[in-house]
């Protein structure tokens, strides 16, 4: 059951920032936000995650509005080699027995382009 | 250093037969999570181990889906008998904990015939 909304698909010129926007207005106040990403036949791969301050890290920067019902993951200098679809996820990081769970949704499929 | 590692990284197999994965997590990590993902379903959750105990198992689809950890290095998913609906890329992810986050491993790509 995912918790957020995407975009299905989103484009962006290599060398300029790719913003990729995430609505959670369901949120709870203990749960943070994730963002994987996944490139064709790999893995998913961990990107950031914050609860509500703004978090920055060397791929990307996540910026979450104050109300924390959406949020904006940048990645500053777009390459070829970040096209893939983006999750945007909600989680409970508590103690709780779901602790581990985590829906991914259908993403955003970014494509960047030379 | 070594991610998750998966094997095998294809199978092929007819179906009724028995088909295992296996995967080894990050040296470390005490949570382990199996997931599948399919065009029409996209990336869902199995089943999830913390301490090599399964927490979570709702994502199981029915009793011919099995996981075990026997050990904190080590563990395997077992589907018998295997059925065609059963395609799919089937991905292991650990971490230190079960609220950190998850590093996944290459996947095991499964088609039954």
């Amino acid at each position: 059951d995912a918790k957020t909304t995407q975009p299905p698909s989103m484009d962006c010129a290599e060398g300029r920032a790719a913003n990729l926007p995430c609505n959670h207005s369901t949120i709870s106040g203990n749960e943070y936000v994730y963002w994987y990403r996944q490139i064709h036949s790999q893995g998913p791969q961990y990107i950031i995650h914050g609860l509500k301050n703004n978090e920055t890290n060397e791929m990307a920067s996540l910026i979450i509005t104050e109300d924390r019902k959406s949020s904006t993951l940048i990645l500053p200098h777009a390459t070829l080699r970040d096209t893939a679809v983006y999750y945007c996820i909600v989680r409970v990081d508590d103690r709780g027995s779901t602790l581990g769970r985590l829906y991914f949704g259908r993403g955003t499929q970014l494509t960047v382009w030379p | 250093d070594a991610g998750v590692i998966q094997s095998p990284r294809h199978e092929v197999t007819e179906m009724g037969q028995e088909v295992t994965l296996r995967c080894k997590p990050i040296s470390g990590h005490n949570s382990l999570f199996w997931y599948r993902q399919t065009m029409m379903r996209g990336l869902e959750l199995l089943i999830y181990f913390n301490n090599n105990v399964p927490i979570d198992d709702s994502g199981m689809p029915e009793d011919r889906f099995s996981a075990k950890m026997p050990n904190a290095s080590f563990s395997t998913l077992k589907i018998q008998p295997s059925e065609p609906r059963d395609s799919a890329v089937y991905f292991c992810a650990s971490s230190f904990s079960g609220t950190q986050p998850q590093h996944f491993g290459d996947g095991t790509r499964l088609s039954i015939l």
